[in-house]
C-alpha cells in the first residue's frame, strides 16, 4: 500500500533532549512538509523541502532542523533549544514541488510531549 | 493580509440533519487555491477537496458538496444528511504563489449525536 507512516505515535521527551521524527513516503512524491498542531488550532509549517538535498524553512522554524538526503524521507529533530515542544506533529507530502495544483496528503502524526 | 476564517469553533447536529461549515479566505493574489480537510480522532489529515480561482462552479460528492463565491471570499462546505461518521475537525485551507504555503484556518470542530 501506498502512503506516509510516521514514527512513533507517541513520543516522549525531558527537557534539554533531542528527538527525532521519522516521516517516510513511498508515493513517490518530490516534496514534503512538516506542520506543527497546537490544540484548537490550525497547522503551521515548520520546514518543507521539494527536491532532496534542499529544504526551506517555514513560519516556525526555530528549534528544529530537518534532512532530505533520500526521496522517501524527511525526518524532523526537535532540538532542546524549541521552548514549547509538546504539540502534534504532521508530515506530508506532494507531487511536483508543492504548487497549489500539487494536493498535499497527510501522514498520521506524531503526538509529542515533554516531560 | 492573507489568511483563513473559520468562524464556528464547534458546531453539534443530531444525525441526519444537515450542516454548512464556513470559510471565508483573504488574498490579493489572483491565481490561487483552495482545500478542505477532514481530520478524524486518528489525527490523519484526509484530503477532500481542491478548488482554483477560475473554477467557480459548485461540486458535489455523495453527501458533500461546495460552495465557492469569489464575490463574498467564501468557500462554504455542506454535509447534507449528516453522520456519526462525519464527526471531525475540518479544516479549509488556502495556498497562493505569492506565498507558496498552504494557510489553514483554525479548524470546525463538527460533532454528529446519533
Amino acid at each position: 500500500d501506498g502512503g506516509i507512516t510516521q514514527s512513533p505515535k507517541y513520543l516522549f521527551r525531558k527537557e534539554g533532549q533531542n528527538v527525532t521524527l521519522s516521516c517516510e513516503q513511498n508515493l513517490n512524491h518530490d516534496a514534503m512538509y512538516w506542520y506543527r498542531q497546537d490544540p484548537g488550532q490550525g497547522l503551521r509549517l515548520i520546514y518543507y523541502s521539494q527536491i532532496v538535498n534542499d529544504f526551506q524553512k517555514g513560519d516556525i522554524a526555530e528549534g528544529y532542523s530537518v534532512s532530505r538526503e533520500k526521496k522517501e524521507s524527511f525526518p524532523l529533530t526537535v532540538t532542546s533549544a524549541q521552548k514549547n515542544p509538546t504539540a502534534f506533529y504532521l508530515c506530508a507530502s506532494s507531487f511536483g514541488q508543492g504548487k497549489g495544483t500539487d494536493t498535499q496528503y497527510f501522514g498520521p502524526g506524531t503526538r509529542l510531549t515533554v516531560l | 493580509a492573507q489568511k483563513v476564517t473559520q468562524a464556528q469553533t464547534e458546531i453539534s447536529v443530531v444525525e441526519k440533519e444537515d450542516v454548512t461549515l464556513d470559510c471565508v479566505y483573504e488574498t490579493r493574489d489572483t491565481t490561487y487555491y483552495l482545500f478542505w480537510y477532514k481530520q478524524p480522532p486518528s489525527g490523519e489529515l484526509v484530503f477532500l477537496i481542491r478548488r482554483n480561482s477560475f473554477d467557480e462552479q459548485n461540486e458535489i460528492s455523495g453527501r458533500y458538496s461546495w460552495n465557492f463565491q469569489k464575490s463574498t471570499s467564501s468557500f462554504n462546505f455542506t454535509i447534507t444528511a449528516s453522520q456519526v461518521v462525519d464527526s471531525a475537525v475540518y479544516f479549509c485551507a488556502l495556498w497562493m504563489d505569492s506565498s507558496y504555503k498552504l494557510i489553514f484556518g483554525s479548524g470546525t470542530r463538527l460533532l454528529v449525536r446519533p
